[in-house]
C-alpha cells in the first residue's frame, strides 16, 4: 500500500512570495489533515477535511493560508504572502475516516524556508 | 500552561536499556492517547494508541495511561540504535476531535 505522498520535499522562498504544497493521501482514506511543525515543536493542526468538506480550520491563518481538497482525494495548501514565521515543515496526514482520527498516517513533509 | 508537555531531552541511553518517556497534560477530557515516532526528516509514524486508562503492550513497547494524574508513559524494553528518534505523545478528547501533539522527546540509543 502506497503511503501519503507530498511534494515538493523542500522549498525556499523570500518573504511576501507565495508557495503551494501538494498532498496525495493513502487510497481510500476519507480524512485528510494538514499540520505545521515548527522546529522543536509537535505538529499543529491547520485544517482537516472529511472527503472534500472542511471539518476543522480553526487554527488556519485564513488571511494568508488556504487549502482545498477537490474531488475528495488530493489536496493543496497555499501560503500567500509568506512570512518569516511560516518557516516550518508542512505535514500531510490521512486516516481511513473521521472516527479513526487517533490513527493517522503521515507523509514525509515539505520543509519550507522563508528568507 | 501548555496543553501537553514533554521533556524535550535529548535522552541518551546505552543499547539494551529500558527507556521511559513521559507526557503530562492539562485537559481532563482527553480519552485517546497516542505515541508517534519521528525519524529525522521523516513524518511521524503511529506506534500505538490507548483508549482511556490502563496499559497496552506491543512487542518491546508498553504504553501506560494514568488519567487521575494526567500522565502517560511509553516504555521501550531492550532499546536498539534503530529506536533513536523523536517520540511524540498525542491525545484527543474523542476519536473525531483534533489531535494535540506534545513537543517530542529526542532519544539516542548508543551502541
Amino acid at each position: 500500500e502506497a503511503g501519503v505522498a507530498q511534494s515538493p520535499r523542500y522549498k525556499i522562498i523570500e518573504k511576501r512570495q507565495s508557495v503551494a504544497f501538494w498532498c496525495n493521501p493513502i487510497s481510500g482514506h476519507a480524512t485528510l489533515y494538514w499540520y505545521q511543525q515548527i522546529l522543536g515543536q509537535g505538529p499543529k493542526l491547520l485544517i482537516q477535511f472529511q472527503n472534500n468538506g472542511v471539518v476543522d480550520d480553526s487554527q488556519l491563518p485564513k488571511d494568508r493560508f488556504s487549502a482545498e481538497r477537490l474531488k475528495g482525494v488530493d489536496s493543496t495548501l497555499k501560503i500567500q504572502p509568506a512570512k518569516l514565521e511560516d518557516s516550518a515543515v508542512y505535514l500531510c496526514a490521512s486516516s481511513p475516516w473521521a472516527p479513526t482520527g487517533y490513527e493517522q498516517y503521515f507523509g514525509p513533509g515539505t520543509r519550507l524556508t522563508v528568507t | 500552561q501548555k496543553e501537553v508537555e514533554q521533556d524535550p531531552g535529548p535522552l541518551s541511553v546505552p543499547e539494551g536499556a529500558i527507556v521511559s518517556l513521559n507526557c503530562t497534560y492539562s485537559n481532563s477530557a482527553f480519552q485517546y492517547f497516542m505515541w508517534y515516532r519521528q525519524y529525522s526528516r521523516k513524518g511521524p509514524e503511529l506506534l500505538m494508541y490507548t483508549y482511556s486508562s490502563g496499559n497496552k503492550e506491543d512487542g518491546r513497547f508498553t504504553a501506560q495511561v494514568d488519567k487521575s494524574s494526567k500522565y502517560i508513559s511509553l516504555f521501550i524494553r531492550d532499546s536498539q540504535p534503530s529506536d533513536s528518534a523523536t517520540y511524540l505523545c498525542a491525545m484527543s478528547e474523542t476519536s473525531y476531535d483534533k489531535v494535540i501533539f506534545g513537543p517530542g522527546t529526542s532519544l539516542s540509543v548508543i551502541p
